[in-house]
């Protein structure tokens, strides 16, 4: 199989504070990463794509600064949302991919709900 | 600006019947297409990926891919209440390496 992980599942910040988001690919090496973020009632909004050891590419309108991914192993990438507001409060999703560049298929973590108050 | 349009229902099927869910896309150099299939506060999981021109089949799912009409579709036979779900067309363009681009999703009931 093709396990991803997320961890935590929910988590609950105050406004003005930072929050740490991991993905791992459990029993595979993940070439490529993408992070997601899903609103209420809306579809999944590519943020980013990483490749490991590499810095992220950023989707237009999303700020880097603000958003902090490091792919540091084949297994692991992390999602810093840097002075969160509560209009950061979503539903963020990481996804992994065998091949470079996320054309085969990607494998989707359970997801973090993330609410600022 | 690539763009995949889904009807957002809610399509309603009757048990047993053939649900059919249409996606169309805008970048002609789009190269790979998913299924994904949502539950409600759940992340997406695969339902089908299709590459080429033409019908793919796998169990009670069927995906089709029009190219030259830039329009992908899936049939579910003999629908079952456990597929009540949202249904999430998604494609990666031609060119370098991408994220998937998500269609906002038809949501599918089965009516018992």
């Amino acid at each position: 199989g093709a396990v991803v992980s997320q961890h935590p599942s929910r988590v609950i910040c105050k406004s003005g504070t930072s929050v740490k988001i991991e993905c791992r690919s459990l029993d595979f090496q993940a070439t490529t990463m993408f992070w997601y973020r899903q609103f209420p009632k809306k579809s999944l909004m590519l943020m980013a794509t990483s490749n490991e050891g590499s810095k992220a590419t950023y989707e237009q309108g999303v700020e880097k600064d603000k958003f902090l991914i490091n792919h540091a192993s084949l297994t692991l990438s992390t999602l810093t949302v840097t002075s969160a507001h509560p209009e950061d409060s979503s539903f963020y999703i990481c996804s992994a991919s065998k091949l470079a560049g996320g054309r085969d298929e990607q494998y989707f973590g359970p997801g973090t709900r993330l609410t600022v108050t | 600006q690539k763009e995949v349009e889904q009807n957002s229902g809610p399509l309603s099927v009757p048990e047993g019947a053939i649900a059919s869910l249409n996606c169309t896309y805008s970048d002609r150099g789009s190269q790979s297409f998913f299924w994904y299939r949502q539950y409600s506060g759940k992340s997406p999981e695969l339902i089908m990926f299709i590459y080429s021109n033409g019908d793919k089949e796998d169990g009670r799912f069927t995906a089709q891919l029009n190219k030259a009409s830039q329009y992908v579709s899936l049939l579910i036979r003999d629908s079952q209440p456990s597929d009540s779900a949202t249904y999430l067309c998604a494609v990666i363009s031609g060119g370098g390496a991408d994220g998937l681009t998500f269609g906002k999703g038809t949501h599918l009931i089965i009516q018992p």
